[in-house]
């Protein structure tokens, strides 16, 4: 079946720029997380949605970047203001429930380069 | 907070050695522990996982055993090969909807 689609897969933009990252996840999958990943380093945690709740927003490094999940499916994440800084690979992954047990299937990633 | 610490990198080794990566964990409670790969070109995906104490996860040749004496989850592989060559990361999931906390991940080339 289809796995975690993202897009666009890459993308440039100019610093001040507002950018929306998408994420499908497994059709059925209640969880769905977002995740920063900078060059040579592990991902790490922005946002976490169940269903169309988003319960945790501990990771998202300020108040320009905004995510959502309003139909508990297709989620996007919104940078605004983009700056050199947010340049990354975004990834999306989704379980089919909550749980530390549970497998998380990523997506591809978005790389966002910020100029 | 959780966190997860893996061995230096990158790691060089020729086809059919034996391969150690290892990972330590802090955390509270009772986490999973995971083994993720991302081969050259292609997404983050999930190689083997242990949900308890004691359990051993295993896949494609590959083992980790979580020890929660010792708060480990060392990868372990008998015979490499070149097809093996990726970048690995531990992580473990904590809260009670399974966020995931990365190590930086280590490089692996095997040479024929």
């Amino acid at each position: 079946g289809a796995g975690v689609s993202q897009s666009p897969r890459y993308k440039v933009a100019k610093r001040g720029q507002d950018v929306a990252l998408r994420c499908d996840p497994i059709s059925g999958h209640v969880s769905l997380f977002w995740y920063q990943q900078a060059l040579g380093q592990g991902p790490e945690f922005l946002t976490y949605f169940q269903n169309e709740a988003q319960l945790d927003k501990s990771g998202l490094p300020s108040d320009r970047f905004f995510a959502e999940r309003p139909e508990g499916s297709v989620s996007t994440l919104k940078i605004q203001r983009t700056q050199q800084e947010d340049s990354a690979v975004y990834l999306c992954a989704s379980s089919l429930a909550p749980g530390v047990q549970e497998t998380q299937y990523f997506g591809p990633g978005t790389r966002l380069l910020v100029l | 907070g959780d966190s997860v610490t893996q061995m230096e990198g990158p790691v060089t080794l020729s086809e059919e050695a034996f391969l150690t990566i290892n990972c330590t964990y802090t955390a509270t409670g009772y986490p999973s522990l995971f083994w993720y790969v991302q081969y050259p070109g292609e997404g983050l995906q999930l190689l083997l996982k242990a949900t308890k104490a004691d359990d051993k996860g295993s896949n494609k040749g590959f083992e980790a055993t979580y020890r929660k004496e010792t708060t480990s989850f060392h990868l372990e592989k008998g015979s490499v090969q070149v097809s093996d060559s990726a970048v690995y990361f531990c992580a473990l999931a904590g809260t009670s909807y399974g966020k995931l906390t990365f190590g930086q991940g280590t490089i692996l080339t095997v040479h024929p």
